[in-house]
């Protein structure tokens, strides 16, 4: 069965630096997303992207936070300066339909990010 | 955003069948009904949707109230495998999932 990948599995950063979360959503998807979920917390939404552009995003994902497709295959989130508070484990997804016919997220294992 | 209402925990034996409700008043017309599933240290992972009917797949059953202000997800058999925290969600117009704080659902031997 297809599988939405992530990249690295834990990734342990200084406060201040930047880091970016790699995903390979599946081949024939067309809608990406990023959530994350603080450890035992729910899952939140971060950002949906679609045709190359944030279709849109939460209050969560502010300046500090973007979203890029760099190729046709990879989905990277990028946090520019890391706050203590950004610990969580980040979730990548993609679904083939966007509205009207639903198909269903098929989500990453997720990476786990440790700001210290 | 539109609200669901779940137990925070429930319990099942192995091999008996589950029953997991949710409450969604709220719901509009054009809301499906969205369950997923997130096992231990894992992220969601799909498991069924419908609108008005219901509707089975090899992993589940949905049953929806007919005024679809509550739906029920129907675990045939459950397995250890089973446990993990259920989630009920609607659809939203704009594409993107809003999770609650879901169902635990453990599963004993």
């Amino acid at each position: 069965e297809p599988e939405v990948t992530q990249t690295p599995s834990h990734q342990v950063t200084q406060m201040g630096q930047e880091v970016i979360l790699r995903c390979v959503p599946i081949s024939n998807h067309l809608y990406f997303y990023w959530y994350r979920q603080i450890l035992g917390q729910k899952v939140e939404f971060l950002v949906s992207f679609y045709n190359n552009e944030i279709s849109e995003k939460s209050e969560i994902f502010d300046d500090q936070f973007s979203v890029e497709r760099p190729d046709g295959s990879n989905f990277t989130l990028k946090i520019r300066s890391t706050k203590l508070e950004d610990s969580a484990m980040y979730f990548c997804a993609s679904s083939e339909a966007f509205s009207g016919e639903y198909y269903g997220y098929t989500f990453g294992s997720g990476t786990r990010l440790t700001v210290v | 955003d539109a609200k669901t209402t779940q137990p925070n925990s429930m319990e099942s034996n192995e091999e008996e069948p589950v029953h997991l409700p949710c409450n969604h008043s709220t719901i509009s017309g054009t809301d499906y009904i969205h369950w997923y599933r997130q096992l231990p240290s894992q992220g969601p992972e799909y498991v069924i949707h419908g609108l008005t009917s219901n509707v089975n797949n090899r992993m589940a059953s949905l049953a929806i109230a007919e005024d679809r202000k509550s739906s029920t997800l129907i675990l045939h058999r459950a397995t250890l495998r089973d446990a993990a925290v259920y989630y009920c969600i609607f659809y939203n117009q704009g594409g993107k999932l809003i999770f609650g704080q879901g169902t635990e659902l453990s599963v004993k031997p």
